[in-house]
């Protein structure tokens, strides 16, 4: 079975600084890889997506991510910071012919003015 | 073009009771999956339905049951609730079982007294 770890259950960043969240799964087959993202009792946003072809994935909201196979990771970035951002971010897997998402724990993101 | 639709938003139930939730999904796809996401936690994978048949389940009791009817939308039947039953669940469609996107709805809150 699939396993997606995220390092950091909470995260702080001031307000224009870089945003790192961080992404590992464990997978026998090469995956599929997603970053959500979920702002208070709200359903879940996709922000980015791998699939195939180019490791470095740009998203939404200016995050973009970078497949790195060798270190089977999925790391999402933001440049600076802006006090929207905060909100849960979770980092998901499929497999090619898999029927379902693996998530993980989810980290939550906080903007400090 | 109309997104995923979930009901009810919130609702209270007693152990031991029956509940159904309901999903009507994006327009244009055939595919609906449910998760359940506890306080805390990364979403679930319970079941998930393609043209009106199970396309795979996670590991919940078979008294976690759905249905999709002929027009994709579905239901998610949970009888003989329990207290750890008390979650977000999330109904998601998507073009085509497997990899697709999935595109999530705002949730449906249970909590089970």
């Amino acid at each position: 079975a699939q396993s997606v770890t995220q390092l950091g259950s909470h995260v702080s960043v001031s307000e224009g600084a870089l945003v790192l969240l961080r992404c590992n799964y464990s997978s026998s087959v090469p995956p599929y890889l997603f970053w959500y993202v979920q702002y208070p009792n709200q359903g879940l946003q996709l922000l980015l997506k791998y699939t195939t072809g180019a490791t470095l994935v740009k998203g939404i909201n200016g995050f973009e991510a970078e497949f790195k196979k060798s270190e089977t990771s999925f790391h999402l970035t933001k440049p600076s910071a802006h006090m929207s951002d905060a909100a849960e971010y979770f980092c998901a897997v499929s497999e090619f012919s898999g029927n379902q998402f693996y998530f993980g724990t989810g980290t939550s993101l906080t903007v400090i003015p | 073009e109309t997104g995923v639709t979930q009901s009810p938003t919130h609702l209270i139930k007693t152990r031991g009771q029956q509940v159904t939730l309901r999903c009507s999904s994006q327009s244009g796809h055939n595919t609906v999956s449910w998760y359940q996401q506890a306080l805390g936690q990364g979403p679930q994978f319970i079941f998930q339905y393609y043209r009106e048949e199970e396309n795979g389940r996670g590991n919940f009791p078979p008294r976690f049951s759905g249905l999709q009817f002929p027009n994709y939308s579905s239901e998610l039947n949970v009888n003989a609730l329990e207290l750890d039953d008390s979650a977000l669940y999330l109904c998601a469609s998507s073009l085509g079982r497997g990899r697709g996107e999935l595109f999530f709805g705002e949730g449906s809150r249970l909590t089970v007294l």
